[in-house]
């Protein structure tokens, strides 16, 4: 069976201030996907980044980093210098390699104060 | 850029009544999806469409709903008799030909069951 788990409901932090956001996941294919999106307020589904099972380098882009490690089957997102706009919650989810279908985490309500 | 095209954006209906919800996904993609999204809660699979038919199916996705691409371009979801449990956010998505490139969403449509 496939899972994704994010365990923080919530997480509120002041403007400036990095923020780290848990994503473990549980897959028996050796062929995975795994994404983060942001649902703002507004509702629609923002993608920000996807990593296949056999790349574990880690990603920045920006003010956003990435921590893909196999060996603890997590998928870990990071925002530096948090700001206002970053308030959304935030997905991580699994594809398996041959179906597309996408399964999601619980999701992460960050808000961020100024 | 393409993007993935959902209508309404919003509709309320009565409780027993059928809706439509439309998408028009990417053109030159392959594989077709349905998510729900009860507010508040996660992102959830409903239905996979591929080559004409159905393809993968959640346990959400019983008898009351149904999807079509009737002119190879709208992919439609339809619900036939509308309950109150059905008010939810439904995201369209829509994949190219590999299918670990993760989706590219609609903006939604808000269904509001009274």
């Amino acid at each position: 069976a496939q899972k994704v788990t994010q365990a923080q409901t919530e997480i509120s932090v002041v403007e400036k201030e990095d923020v780290t956001l848990d994503c473990v996941y549980e897959t028996r294919d050796t062929t995975y996907y795994l994404f983060w999106y942001k649902q703002p307020p507004s509702g629609e589904l923002v993608f920000l980044i996807r990593r296949n099972s056999f790349d574990e380098q880690n990603e920045i882009s920006g003010r956003y980093s990435w921590n893909f490690q196999k060996s603890t089957s997590s998928f870990n997102f990071t925002i530096t210098a948090s700001q206002v706009v970053d308030s959304a919650v935030y997905f991580c989810a699994l594809i398996r390699g041959d179906t597309g279908k996408l399964i999601f985490g619980q999701g992460t309500t960050l808000q961020v104060k100024p | 850029e393409p993007e993935v095209t959902q209508t309404p954006s919003h509709q309320v209906t009565q409780m027993g009544q059928e809706v439509i919800l439309r998408c028009v996904p990417i053109s030159n993609h392959l594989y077709f999806y349905w998510y729900r999204q009860i507010l508040g809660q996660k992102v959830e699979f409903l239905v996979s469409f591929y080559n004409n038919e159905i393809s993968e199916k959640s346990e959400i996705f019983d008898d009351q709903f149904s999807v079509e691409r009737p002119d190879g371009s709208n992919f439609t979801l339809k619900i036939r008799s509308t309950k109150l449990e059905d008010s939810a956010m439904y995201f369209c998505a829509s994949i190219p030909k590999g299918t670990g490139r993760g989706a590219f969403f609609g903006q939604g449509t808000r269904l509001t069951v009274v």
